[in-house]
Protein backbone atom coordinates (compact mmCIF):
# COMPACT_ATOMS: atom_id res chain seq x y z
CA UNK A 1 0.00 0.00 0.00
CA UNK A 2 1.66 2.89 -1.39
CA UNK A 3 -0.56 5.64 0.22
CA UNK A 4 0.40 8.95 2.36
CA UNK A 5 -2.64 10.26 3.50
CA UNK A 6 -2.86 14.29 4.80
CA UNK A 7 -5.14 16.31 6.97
CA UNK A 8 -7.21 18.31 6.04
CA UNK A 9 -7.84 18.27 2.35
CA UNK A 10 -8.31 22.47 2.79
CA UNK A 11 -7.10 24.71 5.28
CA UNK A 12 -8.43 28.42 5.21
CA UNK A 13 -6.67 30.53 8.38
CA UNK A 14 -6.67 34.38 9.42
CA UNK A 15 -2.84 35.66 9.61
CA UNK A 16 -3.05 35.44 13.93
CA UNK A 17 -4.25 31.74 13.73
CA UNK A 18 -2.87 28.86 14.99
CA UNK A 19 -3.47 25.30 13.31
CA UNK A 20 -1.65 22.21 12.12
CA UNK A 21 -1.39 19.90 9.11
CA UNK A 22 -0.84 16.09 9.69
CA UNK A 23 0.66 13.53 7.35
CA UNK A 24 -0.02 9.48 8.03
CA UNK A 25 1.82 6.38 6.18
CA UNK A 26 1.92 3.01 7.19
CA UNK A 27 3.88 1.42 4.43
CA UNK A 28 7.24 1.03 7.24
CA UNK A 29 9.17 4.26 6.40
CA UNK A 30 11.16 5.87 8.31
CA UNK A 31 12.00 9.29 6.62
CA UNK A 32 8.88 11.97 5.91
CA UNK A 33 8.98 15.27 4.11
CA UNK A 34 7.38 18.20 4.50
CA UNK A 35 7.04 20.01 1.08
CA UNK A 36 5.49 23.65 -0.60
CA UNK A 37 4.33 23.95 -4.08
CA UNK A 38 2.69 26.98 -5.17
CA UNK A 39 0.77 27.07 -8.43
CA UNK A 40 2.74 25.94 -11.80
CA UNK A 41 5.75 25.34 -9.78
CA UNK A 42 7.97 22.39 -8.27
CA UNK A 43 7.44 21.01 -4.78
CA UNK A 44 9.66 23.33 -2.60
CA UNK A 45 11.53 21.24 0.26
CA UNK A 46 10.91 22.09 3.56
CA UNK A 47 11.78 19.77 6.11
CA UNK A 48 13.35 15.91 6.05
CA UNK A 49 12.98 13.95 8.81
CA UNK A 50 14.94 10.79 9.19
CA UNK A 51 14.10 7.83 11.92
CA UNK A 52 12.18 10.74 13.56
CA UNK A 53 14.82 13.26 13.93
CA UNK A 54 15.05 16.67 11.88
CA UNK A 55 17.49 15.79 9.58
CA UNK A 56 17.14 18.85 6.98
CA UNK A 57 15.47 22.68 7.86
CA UNK A 58 15.52 24.24 4.68
CA UNK A 59 15.68 27.87 6.35
CA UNK A 60 12.09 27.93 6.34
CA UNK A 61 10.63 30.67 8.90
CA UNK A 62 9.56 29.77 12.08
CA UNK A 63 6.27 30.03 11.74
CA UNK A 64 6.54 26.96 10.71
CA UNK A 65 7.17 23.92 13.25
CA UNK A 66 7.53 20.54 12.12
CA UNK A 67 6.70 17.51 14.66
CA UNK A 68 7.78 13.92 14.23
CA UNK A 69 5.74 12.36 17.25
CA UNK A 70 6.29 8.90 15.86
CA UNK A 71 7.66 7.20 12.44
CA UNK A 72 4.30 7.03 10.78
CA UNK A 73 3.21 10.34 11.53
CA UNK A 74 4.62 13.76 10.60
CA UNK A 75 2.81 16.95 11.70
CA UNK A 76 3.32 21.16 10.94
CA UNK A 77 2.70 23.40 12.87
CA UNK A 78 1.05 26.71 11.38
CA UNK A 79 1.31 30.38 13.79
CA UNK A 80 1.31 33.93 12.25
CA UNK A 81 1.46 32.88 8.42
CA UNK A 82 1.56 35.49 5.92
CA UNK A 83 -0.84 35.75 2.77
CA UNK A 84 2.08 34.50 0.87
CA UNK A 85 2.20 31.51 2.94
CA UNK A 86 -1.25 30.17 0.75
CA UNK A 87 0.41 26.94 -1.24
CA UNK A 88 -0.37 23.45 -1.51
CA UNK A 89 1.56 21.82 1.72
CA UNK A 90 2.45 18.01 0.56
CA UNK A 91 3.82 15.59 2.78
CA UNK A 92 5.97 12.69 1.55
CA UNK A 93 8.13 9.49 2.43
CA UNK A 94 10.37 7.44 1.48
CA UNK A 95 12.07 4.24 3.07
CA UNK A 96 15.02 5.75 4.84
CA UNK A 97 15.96 8.95 3.56
CA UNK A 98 19.75 7.82 3.13
CA UNK A 99 19.97 5.05 0.26
CA UNK A 100 20.66 6.97 -2.96
CA UNK A 101 17.55 4.89 -4.28
CA UNK A 102 15.46 6.20 -2.08
CA UNK A 103 11.79 6.75 -3.62
CA UNK A 104 9.40 9.12 -1.87
CA UNK A 105 5.73 8.70 -2.51
CA UNK A 106 3.62 11.88 -1.80
CA UNK A 107 0.64 12.75 -0.38
CA UNK A 108 -2.85 14.18 -1.86
CA UNK A 109 -1.72 17.62 0.04
CA UNK A 110 -3.48 20.20 1.98
CA UNK A 111 -4.69 23.10 -0.02
CA UNK A 112 -3.82 26.17 2.24
CA UNK A 113 -5.46 29.50 1.85
CA UNK A 114 -3.99 32.79 4.29
CA UNK A 115 -6.32 35.73 4.86
CA UNK B 1 24.18 24.64 -6.13
CA UNK B 2 22.66 21.63 -7.93
CA UNK B 3 20.53 23.05 -10.90
CA UNK B 4 18.13 20.55 -12.67
CA UNK B 5 16.53 22.51 -16.09
CA UNK B 6 13.57 21.04 -18.03
CA UNK B 7 12.43 21.95 -20.53
CA UNK B 8 10.22 22.47 -22.67
CA UNK B 9 7.63 24.57 -20.17
CA UNK B 10 4.44 23.97 -21.55
CA UNK B 11 3.54 21.60 -24.56
CA UNK B 12 0.22 21.51 -26.46
CA UNK B 13 0.32 18.42 -28.68
CA UNK B 14 -2.84 17.05 -30.57
CA UNK B 15 -4.32 13.73 -29.76
CA UNK B 16 -2.13 10.97 -31.30
CA UNK B 17 0.91 13.22 -31.52
CA UNK B 18 4.05 12.48 -29.83
CA UNK B 19 5.49 14.82 -26.51
CA UNK B 20 8.91 14.59 -25.06
CA UNK B 21 10.74 16.62 -22.30
CA UNK B 22 13.56 16.87 -21.42
CA UNK B 23 15.74 17.49 -18.37
CA UNK B 24 19.83 18.20 -17.93
CA UNK B 25 21.49 18.67 -14.78
CA UNK B 26 24.78 21.22 -13.77
CA UNK B 27 26.37 18.17 -12.16
CA UNK B 28 26.52 14.30 -11.73
CA UNK B 29 23.40 12.43 -10.42
CA UNK B 30 23.48 9.59 -8.54
CA UNK B 31 19.79 9.09 -10.35
CA UNK B 32 16.45 10.69 -11.63
CA UNK B 33 12.94 10.64 -10.92
CA UNK B 34 9.86 11.13 -12.77
CA UNK B 35 6.46 12.73 -11.45
CA UNK B 36 3.21 12.92 -13.19
CA UNK B 37 1.04 15.46 -11.60
CA UNK B 38 -2.74 15.86 -12.70
CA UNK B 39 -4.13 19.13 -12.89
CA UNK B 40 -5.68 19.78 -9.06
CA UNK B 41 -3.68 16.50 -7.93
CA UNK B 42 -0.78 15.16 -6.50
CA UNK B 43 2.92 14.10 -7.81
CA UNK B 44 2.51 10.06 -8.17
CA UNK B 45 5.59 8.64 -9.08
CA UNK B 46 6.31 6.95 -12.37
CA UNK B 47 9.87 5.47 -12.54
CA UNK B 48 13.77 6.16 -11.22
CA UNK B 49 16.71 5.28 -12.97
CA UNK B 50 19.62 4.59 -12.06
CA UNK B 51 22.36 3.32 -14.42
CA UNK B 52 24.00 5.49 -17.18
CA UNK B 53 22.42 5.09 -20.62
CA UNK B 54 19.21 3.60 -19.15
CA UNK B 55 16.30 3.07 -20.96
CA UNK B 56 12.63 1.79 -19.54
CA UNK B 57 9.47 1.43 -20.93
CA UNK B 58 5.95 1.84 -19.40
CA UNK B 59 3.50 1.38 -22.09
CA UNK B 60 3.76 4.65 -24.09
CA UNK B 61 6.15 6.30 -21.77
CA UNK B 62 10.16 5.74 -22.42
CA UNK B 63 12.26 7.09 -19.76
CA UNK B 64 16.13 7.34 -20.35
CA UNK B 65 19.02 8.11 -18.33
CA UNK B 66 22.25 10.01 -20.20
CA UNK B 67 25.75 8.05 -20.26
CA UNK B 68 27.23 10.53 -18.87
CA UNK B 69 24.53 10.58 -15.85
CA UNK B 70 23.78 14.31 -15.86
CA UNK B 71 20.06 14.25 -18.68
CA UNK B 72 17.05 12.78 -18.95
CA UNK B 73 14.39 12.31 -21.09
CA UNK B 74 10.54 11.16 -20.96
CA UNK B 75 9.02 10.44 -24.55
CA UNK B 76 5.48 9.46 -24.89
CA UNK B 77 3.89 7.90 -27.96
CA UNK B 78 0.65 8.42 -29.24
CA UNK B 79 -0.55 11.20 -26.10
CA UNK B 80 -4.15 10.44 -25.07
CA UNK B 81 -6.23 12.73 -22.90
CA UNK B 82 -5.27 11.18 -20.11
CA UNK B 83 -1.47 11.91 -20.47
CA UNK B 84 -2.39 15.72 -19.38
CA UNK B 85 -0.76 16.97 -16.60
CA UNK B 86 2.75 17.94 -15.42
CA UNK B 87 5.64 16.09 -15.25
CA UNK B 88 8.61 16.42 -13.33
CA UNK B 89 12.26 14.77 -13.13
CA UNK B 90 14.10 15.06 -9.80
CA UNK B 91 17.83 14.05 -9.59
CA UNK B 92 19.59 13.22 -6.47
CA UNK B 93 23.53 13.25 -6.26
CA UNK B 94 24.06 10.53 -4.15
CA UNK B 95 24.87 13.24 -0.97
CA UNK B 96 21.71 13.05 1.32
CA UNK B 97 17.89 12.51 0.78
CA UNK B 98 17.10 15.41 -1.08
CA UNK B 99 15.89 15.60 -4.45
CA UNK B 100 16.02 18.62 -7.16
CA UNK B 101 13.23 18.93 -9.07
CA UNK B 102 12.67 20.50 -12.30
CA UNK B 103 10.80 23.51 -13.16
CA UNK B 104 8.10 20.58 -14.66
CA UNK B 105 6.44 20.07 -18.34
CA UNK B 106 2.87 20.42 -18.71
CA UNK B 107 1.11 18.76 -20.83
CA UNK B 108 -2.05 19.81 -22.85
CA UNK B 109 -3.89 17.21 -25.30
CA UNK B 110 -6.37 19.00 -27.57
CA UNK B 111 -8.72 15.85 -28.42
Amino acid sequence: DTEVTQTPKHLVMGMTNKKSLKCEQHMGHRAMYWYKQKAKKPPELMFVYSYEKLSINESVPSRFSPECPNSSLLNLHLHALQPEDSALYLCASSGDGFTSTDTQYFGPGTRLTVL
Amino acid sequence: GQQVMQIPQYQHVQEGEDFTTYCNSSTTLSNIQWYKQRPGGHPVFLIQLVKSGEVKKQKRLTFQFGEAKKNSSLHITATQTTDVGTYFCAGRNGYGNKLVFGAGTILRVKS
